[in-house]
């Protein structure tokens, strides 16, 4: 199985700061017949389901503010937060579906 | 609107079975790939099964830690998706979600608010 390991587990950042998650995979979850990295990343706010912010490691799904953005590419990966507001308050969790599924164990996001 | 609804969940014992339902609407549900993911009161989140839509012949994948245990199911006629959870023990107590892969091997791009599944004596 793909272990998805995520740091750091919490951080508190202040408003209008940048927030940096980093994430790491147990092996490459770069396809390369297409050159896309399976890789996503999502938001859970407390009493709700996660809501999914990135995909293809840097795609912003439609909706999603800008000061989300993904990067990395084969076992490295990073979701940033810029400029961070309070409603970004939650755990994010980074996915691989390259093979199977897996997720990260979370990274907790509060505000100094 | 993509909605999924998760009903079925509920206490049951230790070695006993539950099957909970996943309810769609607001996109052609035969054309997506459907997944369960839990997650245990105040942890992480767990994959446990996908089934692939019907033009991928309704595969079904699941891990370890449920194959054998976990079954997961569709009727497209009914725009509805189950798992079945036979066998249970005391670590599968987790909310349980459905969510939805719209590509069919891609990002969980909509989920329900999921259903608790309590094992207890």
């Amino acid at each position: 199985d793909i272990v998805m390991t995520q740091s750091p587990d919490s951080l508190a950042v202040s408003l209008g700061e940048r927030a940096t998650i980093n994430c790491k995979s147990s092996q490459s979850i770069l396809y390369s017949s297409n050159n896309e990295n399976y890789l996503a990343w999502y938001q859970q706010k407390p009493g709700q389901p996660p809501k999914l912010l990135i995909y293809w490691a840097s795609t912003r799904k439609s909706g999603v503010p800008d000061r989300f953005s993904g990067s990395g590419s084969g076992t490295d990966f990073t979701l940033t937060i810029s400029n961070v507001q309070a409603e970004d308050v939650a755990v994010y969790y980074c996915h691989q579906y390259y093979d199977l599924r897996t997720f990260g164990q979370g990274t907790k996001v509060e505000i100094k | 609107e993509v909605q999924l609804v998760e009903s079925g969940g509920g206490l049951v014992q230790p070695g006993g079975s539950l099957r909970v339902s996943c309810a769609a609407s607001g996109f052609t549900f035969s054309d997506s790939a459907i997944h369960w993911v839990r997650q245990a009161s105040g942890k992480g989140l767990e994959w446990v099964g996908r089934i692939a839509s019907k033009g991928n012949s309704y595969a079904t994948k699941y891990p370890a830690s449920v194959k054998g245990r976990f079954t997961v199911s569709r009727d497209d006629s009914k725009n509805t998706a189950y798992l079945q959870m036979n066998s249970l023990k005391t670590e599968d107590t987790a909310v349980y979600f459905c969510t939805r892969d719209s590509s069919g091997w891609g990002p969980l791009d909509n989920w329900g608010q999921g259903t608790l599944v309590t094992v207890s004596s």
